[in-house]
């Protein structure tokens, strides 16, 4: 079965405190990885997608990396609004028309000054 | 550009009630999807739509839940009747194609 897998559950970071969420998955025919980020209360938000193992994606402080097994999303100096759950998706085998993503249970973060 | 609208944003009723949610996807995207989130069970997609027609509805709890996009820019989630264990945050998100899906803010429903 199809699935994905992210760590740590929580995670707590001083500000400036480098980190990586890690997403790790067995998916057969992946056909895209998928970075959300979560704020309370509000609906995920897209950070990044990839689709070939050793494509790598970056956007501010953040760099979404692939391998044939995993995913990791590197947080350099996070600063507190960085602050949020993470979440990781995957899509997987012909859909159709639109993409099926299934999601990891998230990686909650906090950053403190 | 407005982004998916989905209404009420707050939803408290009874067990037995019908409910109905509301979702307004992005103009010019032709897939929208409903998603349902729990602390148990994180994120879930229940159903969802191409070009208005629905395509894979295996997510779908029971025959309590109807999904129904009359039009490009209209869908509905009904629950009807309603139960404590439907109580959850639900999302809608629209995408163009297979393009990157966009969520709305979410309806949190509470079933007394």
């Amino acid at each position: 079965e199809d699935q994905v897998t992210q760590s740590p559950e929580a995670l707590r970071l001083q500000e400036g405190e480098s980190s990586s969420l890690n997403c790790s998955y067995t998916v057969s025919g992946l056909r895209g990885l998928f970075w959300y980020r979560q704020d309370p209360g509000k609906g995920p938000e897209f950070l990044f997608t990839l689709y070939s193992a050793g494509e790598e994606k970056e956007k501010e402080r953040l760099k979404a990396t692939l391998t044939k097994k995993e995913s990791f999303l590197h947080i350099t100096a996070p600063k507190p609004e960085d602050s949020a759950t993470y979440l990781c998706a995957f899509v997987a085998g012909i859909t159709g028309g639109g993409n099926k993503l299934t999601f990891g249970t998230g990686t909650q973060l906090k950053v403190e000054l | 550009d407005a982004g998916v609208i989905q209404s009420p944003r707050h939803e408290v009723t009874e067990m037995g009630q019908e409910v109905t949610l509301r979702c307004k996807p992005i103009s010019g995207h032709n897939s929208l999807f409903w998603y349902r989130q729990t602390m148990m069970r994180g994120l879930e997609l229940l159903i969802y739509f191409n070009n208005n027609v629905p395509i894979d509805d295996s997510g779908m709890p029971e025959d309590r839940f109807s999904a129904k996009m009359p039009n490009a820019s209209f869908s509905t989630l009904k629950i009807q009747p309603s139960e404590p264990r439907d109580s959850a945050v639900y999302f809608c998100a629209s995408s163009h194609g297979a393009d990157t899906q966009y969520f709305g803010p979410g309806t949190r429903l509470t079933v007394l």
